[in-house]
């Protein structure tokens, strides 16, 4: 079965700092990975899709497939970025249930 | 607000208790899914629907549980005999899938308390 590891539960950055959060999946075939993002009091929403590879609010994610990761990374972190932040994977077929892991909730300090 | 909306919002029950909870997808929708989160966790997936048609369960999904999708459009989650585990918050998404993972909506969840 597929899972998706977050390490960290907690980090915390100074605005203008670059920022890292990691995301590893275990799953044997190609799966489809998100990251979502839940801003205080606001609903869980998609921030981006490795498919897609857009950048979305200065944050890109690479998906490593030798190490099975797909880190989120920001080079200038903003105040405004201090959300909780799930990755999530897909593994198609007709049912695109998404697989999320526990979360990173990201502090930026001014 | 034309998002996908979730009713109630919070719900305190005593244990043995049946509850029942409403999903109203973004219109033409027709993907619905229903996630649970509990406290530390992300959302797990429960059940989907195509339309009308519910696809597929989670093995989460106890007999307790049981959810429809009546007209492909709203959709309602029922918990019979409400147990201590089952306070969580219960999320619905929905999303217009055309053929290769579209993006899902989320709505703002259901929180329950079973006392």
């Amino acid at each position: 079965a597929q899972r998706v590891t977050q390490p960290e539960k907690l980090l915390s950055v100074f605005k203008g700092a670059p920022v890292e959060l990691k995301c590893n999946y275990s799953y044997s075939g190609s799966p489809e990975l998100f990251w979502y993002v839940q801003y205080s009091r606001q609903r869980l929403q998609l921030l981006l899709r490795h498919i897609s590879r857009e950048s979305i609010k200065g944050f890109t994610a690479d998906l490593n497939k030798g190490e099975t990761s797909f880190h989120l990374k920001k080079p200038f972190a903003q105040e405004e970025d201090s959300a909780m932040y799930y990755c999530a994977l897909s593994v198609g077929g007709s049912n695109y249930k998404l697989t999320f892991g526990k979360g990173t909730l990201l502090t930026v300090n001014p | 607000d034309t998002g996908v909306s979730q009713d109630p919002r919070h719900k305190i029950t005593k244990r043995g208790q049946n509850v029942t909870f409403r999903c109203d997808p973004i219109s033409e929708h027709n993907r619905l899914y229903w996630y649970r989160q509990t406290l530390g966790q992300g959302p797990e997936f429960l059940t989907y629907f195509q339309n009308e048609a519910q696809l597929e369960k989670s093995r989460l999904l106890s007999d307790r549980f049981s959810a429809e999708r009546p007209k492909g459009s709203f959709s309602t989650l029922e918990i019979q005999r409400t147990e201590q585990g089952d306070s969580a918050m219960y999320l619905c998404a929905s999303s217009l899938e055309v053929g290769g993972g579209a993006e899902q909506y989320f709505g703002p969840g259901t929180r329950l308390t079973v006392t």
